[in-house]
């Protein structure tokens, strides 16, 4: 059974730092893309970037809204996935889900955790 | 970046009607599109991949189709557990944009 299970959330305040982690298991993570999405309180859902495979040299993608404030990378020897998040604003409030996708450009999403929340505010 | 319009935003439905919800992107996205549900306080779930391929274990009774920049889900007979927020997701191009949501409430 795929499980993603997600850390590190919490309430820091705006300009602060923060990184989450995903814990992988259930299938074979260094195949696979992952992404990042969060949502913000009653909203909708928001991409905030992806890390794909070794075979496609970690490359990485990422929102506009969070380009060159956040980080994302993996450690495929623990099954885990990161965002390092700095420079926080008030709106990055929201919860934040990793989800699976793979290679295969008709494959996104197909799993997702159980999120982790992230509060920016004095 | 691709807007990608839902409508209707909200809607009221009973417990076997049909309910169809429209997904349409700013430009053509082939059949790049997948759907997802959402219920409250819960993770989202993909139903729908490829504009109109059943995700493995997802009822019958969910359907997609479109292609370009129209697209619909289709729920036949709608059931209790269906009432949630349905958003759609265009991944043609970078950066990939969900539509705003629809909420299927109970009538």
């Amino acid at each position: 059974e795929v499980q993603l299970v997600e850390s590190g959330g919490g309430l820091v305040q705006p300009g602060g730092s923060l990184r989450l982690s995903c814990a992988a298991s259930g299938f074979i993570f260094s195949d696979h893309y992952m992404d990042w999405v969060r949502q913000a309180p009653g909203k909708g859902l928001e991409w905030v970037g992806r890390i794909r495979n070794k075979a496609n040299s970690y490359t990485t993608e990422y929102a506009a809204s969070v380009k060159g404030r956040f980080t994302i990378s993996r450690d495929d020897s623990k099954n885990s996935l990161y965002v390092q998040m700095n420079s926080l604003k008030t709106e990055d409030t929201a919860i934040y889900y990793c989800a699976r996708s793979t290679s295969s450009w008709s494959n996104w999403f197909d799993s997702w955790g159980q999120g982790t929340l992230v509060t920016v505010s004095s | 970046d691709i807007q990608m319009t839902q409508s209707p935003s909200a809607m009221s439905a009973s417990v076997g009607d049909r309910v169809t919800i429209t997904c349409r992107a700013s430009q053509g996205i082939s059949n790049n599109l997948a759907w997802f549900q959402q219920k409250p306080g819960k993770v989202p779930k993909r139903l729908i991949y490829a504009a109109s391929t059943l995700q493995s274990g997802v009822p019958s009774r969910f359907s997609g189709s479109g292609s370009g920049t129209e697209f619909t889900l289709t729920i036949s007979s709608l059931q209790p557990e269906d009432f949630a927020t349905y958003y759609c997701l265009q991944h043609n191009t970078y950066p990939p944009t969900f539509g705003q949501g629809t909420k299927v409430e109970i009538k």
